[in-house]
């Protein structure tokens, strides 16, 4: 079992829809969840982040954690053709001290 | 400005020619990493360093090396590439091992 996983996609909304991507991780202990876009060709940027205490808005994006569950989800609210990116989900565990990548969900959002 | 810079950006090679992949931070990070990204894989780490001088082996360190002699600089050595070498590398930086990575530009490399 990957220690993180994500769908691979693609995921296509239209425009103005709310995207939803998850993410689950393995290593119960994990502490910190990590959300980067990655439009192609390009180097991954750092939307968003949150620890293992709680769920985080900023702006038009939500990112909540399921400890019981072990995942973690990005919401994109009023989804826009410029979100359309690949979205990489990092988990830093408890165990492994750096961050481990997810393989990305490609998202396309149609106008 | 706050920046991981790497070079070069695009590199065509030939099987067996040492090369070297520079990396740069300017935001006093101790913590620097390199991946390589290839489809379906995600990022996979390669080598990481805590601090100068000290560097330790990532998922898949064969065929690399590292060296960490500053602070700011984590340069990525291929001394023999191979055709499986060939991948979109990524430096990247952070306050501590963990924490929010900063990624330079990327080097898409091809080996023939």
């Amino acid at each position: 079992q990957k220690e993180v996983e994500q769908n691979s996609g693609p995921l296509s909304v239209p425009e103005g829809a709310i995207a939803s991507l998850n993410c689950t991780y393995s290593d119960r202990g994990s502490q910190s969840f990590f959300w980067y876009r990655q439009y192609s060709g390009k180097s991954p940027e750092l939307i968003m982040f949150i620890y293992s205490n709680g769920d985080k808005e900023d702006g038009r994006f939500t990112a909540q954690l399921n400890k019981a569950s072990q995942y973690v989800s990005l919401l994109i609210r009023d989804s826009q053709p410029s979100d359309s990116a690949t979205y990489l989900c990092a988990v830093k565990s408890g165990s492994a001290r750096q961050l481990t990548f997810g393989s990305g969900t490609q998202l396309t959002v149609l106008p | 400005e706050a920046q991981v810079t790497q070079n070069p950006r695009y590199l065509i090679t030939v099987t067996g020619k040492k090369l070297t992949v520079t990396c740069s931070q300017n935001m006093n990070h101790e913590y620097m990493s390199w991946y390589r990204q290839d489809p379906g894989l995600g990022l996979r780490q390669i080598y990481y360093s805590m601090n100068v001088e000290v560097t330790d082996k990532g998922d898949v360190p064969e065929g690399y090396k590292v060296s960490r002699k500053e602070k700011r600089n984590f340069p990525l050595i291929l001394e023999s590439p191979s055709p499986n070498q060939t991948s979109l590398y990524f430096c990247a930086s952070s306050f501590s091992q963990g924490a929010r990575a900063f990624f330079g530009q990327g080097t898409r490399l091809t080996v023939v």
